[in-house]
């Protein structure tokens, strides 16, 4: 069985300072590796695909990577509107969307 | 700029009694979901459509219904609500089934059951 675990679960930062969220996934073949943001009372919003280990991509203050066992989410001198939820999620080879198994998230504050 | 609508955005409902949460995207997407997220829980996904008149079960489908009579409306149906199926549900589309086609959420609908 797929599974998809975050951490930590929550992770309270001060304006500037760097830090990583942790996901770690164990899944029978990787097709795609997925992080979304997702705000209070919102629905997620689509970050990064990730599709082999070594793999990186950037967007504004986030990096996420991928080993064959985690992914990592950097953020670089965060700001307040970075606070957020932040979720992983993983499909497995030979599935498709229909078959994603989402982690619980960590929950971002970034205090100014 | 709408995307995929959700109504409605909160409901209380008494046990025993049924509704329809409503979906519609406007991205021509062939693929819609229905997810339910519960507290320390994962996203789960109740039912999935690959196109008009296809449905299929996801994983926690008991106790709802869906059908897809257009490409651009998904409503799912709770029949007889238990508080059990207190949540939030959303609502997803995308144009494909693969990792590439990048899956588009609602803004949810919250469901208390009492």
């Amino acid at each position: 069985e797929d599974q998809v675990t975050q951490s930590p679960e929550a992770l309270r930062l001060q304006e500037g300072e760097s830090s990583s969220l942790n996901c770690s996934y164990t899944v029978s073949g990787l097709r795609g590796l997925f992080w979304y943001r997702q705000d209070p009372g919102k629905g997620p919003e689509f970050l990064f695909t990730l599709y082999s280990a070594g793999e990186e991509k950037e967007k504004e203050r986030l990096k996420a990577t991928l080993t064959k066992k985690e992914s990592f989410l950097h953020i670089t001198a965060p700001k307040p509107e970075d606070s957020a939820t932040y979720l992983c999620a993983v499909q497995a080879i030979n599935f498709g969307n229909e078959k994603l198994t989402f982690g619980t998230g960590t929950r971002l504050t970034i205090i100014p | 700029n709408a995307g995929v609508t959700q109504t409605p955005k909160f409901r209380i409902l008494k046990i025993g009694q049924s509704m329809t949460l409503q979906c519609a995207q406007d991205m021509n997407h062939n693929y819609m979901y229905w997810y339910r997220q519960d507290p320390g829980m994962g996203l789960k996904l109740i039912y999935y459509s690959v196109g008009a008149g296809i449905t299929d079960k996801g994983e926690v489908p008991n106790g709802y219904n869906v059908s897809r009579s257009t490409t651009e409306d998904f409503p799912l149906r709770l029949e007889l609500a238990a508080p059990s199926q207190t949540s939030v549900y959303f609502c997803a589309s995308s144009s494909g089934p693969g990792s590439g086609n990048t899956i588009y959420f609602g803004e949810g609908s919250w469901l208390t059951v009492v």
